[in-house]
């Protein structure tokens, strides 16, 4: 069974600039959650999606972020201007219901100069 | 407040010995479950043990067990016989019926292996 794919791995922008991430979950899961990781810290859920509807986005900094999952499938997570503090790995991850572990892609990491 | 502390930035541990990681929760949920995942330098999370509230019995897998006690609301990992590809970061986490099953982490604990 093929795992949560992630790309790109790794991102070097400079402030201001966007970037997008790309998920794809393991067939027929259908949650799907996007954290964000900083250096020496536990992840942070931004977004949870149900199917293709958003459960939890209390955590996105809308502003900046935004995140959608089409045809709930796969989804992509955009940052449009970044700033310095979104240096850090973005983390997807599926699970097939709302219970049970959730299954990790390789994380995408992401440097703004 | 803090829904999941871990308390031990980073533990040391000679090889084949056991280690406990620590982990305290907080929630007024009845029905909830406690994961715990490690992190290796290359970064990926890998899934360990999951203990859920209404579990009777402790949850083991391999070396891996869980020693939960509801009341004083911790869930700390046991890894029996340390293994030098055990360094890495130790994640506790948690899931709540009420908060549509979103997954909360700690903010983790370095292990080291020494051989």
């Amino acid at each position: 069974e093929a795992g949560v794919a992630q790309s790109p791995r790794y991102k070097i922008i400079e402030k201001r600039q966007s970037v997008a991430f790309w998920c794809n979950p393991i067939s027929g899961h259908a949650t799907l959650y996007w954290y964000q990781q900083i250096l020496g810290q536990g992840p942070k859920l931004l977004i949870q999606f149900q199917n293709n509807g958003v459960v939890d986005d209390s955590q996105l900094p809308k502003d900046r972020f935004s995140a959608e999952r089409l045809k709930g499938v796969d989804s992509t997570l955009k940052i449009q201007p970044a700033k310095l503090e979104d240096s850090a790995v973005y983390l997807c991850a599926s699970s097939p219901s709302g219970r049970g572990e959730l299954f990790f892609g390789e994380g995408s990491r992401l440097t703004v100069l | 407040a803090q829904k999941i502390t871990q308390t031990q930035p980073g533990m040391f541990v000679q090889e084949k010995e056991a280690v406990t990681l620590d982990c305290t929760y907080d929630t007024s949920d009845p029905s909830y479950g406690l994961f715990w995942y490690k992190q290796p330098s290359s970064g990926e999370m890998i899934f360990l043990i999951y203990q859920g509230s209404y579990d009777q019995q402790n949850a083991t897998e391999g070396r891996y067990s869980l020693n939960f006690q509801k009341a004083r609301k911790s869930a700390n990992l046991v890894i029996s016989a340390s293994q030098l590809g055990d360094s890495a970061m130790y994640f506790c986490a948690m899931r709540e019926r009420d908060s549509s099953y979103k997954l909360i982490f700690g903010s983790g604990t370095r292990l080291l292996v020494r051989p």
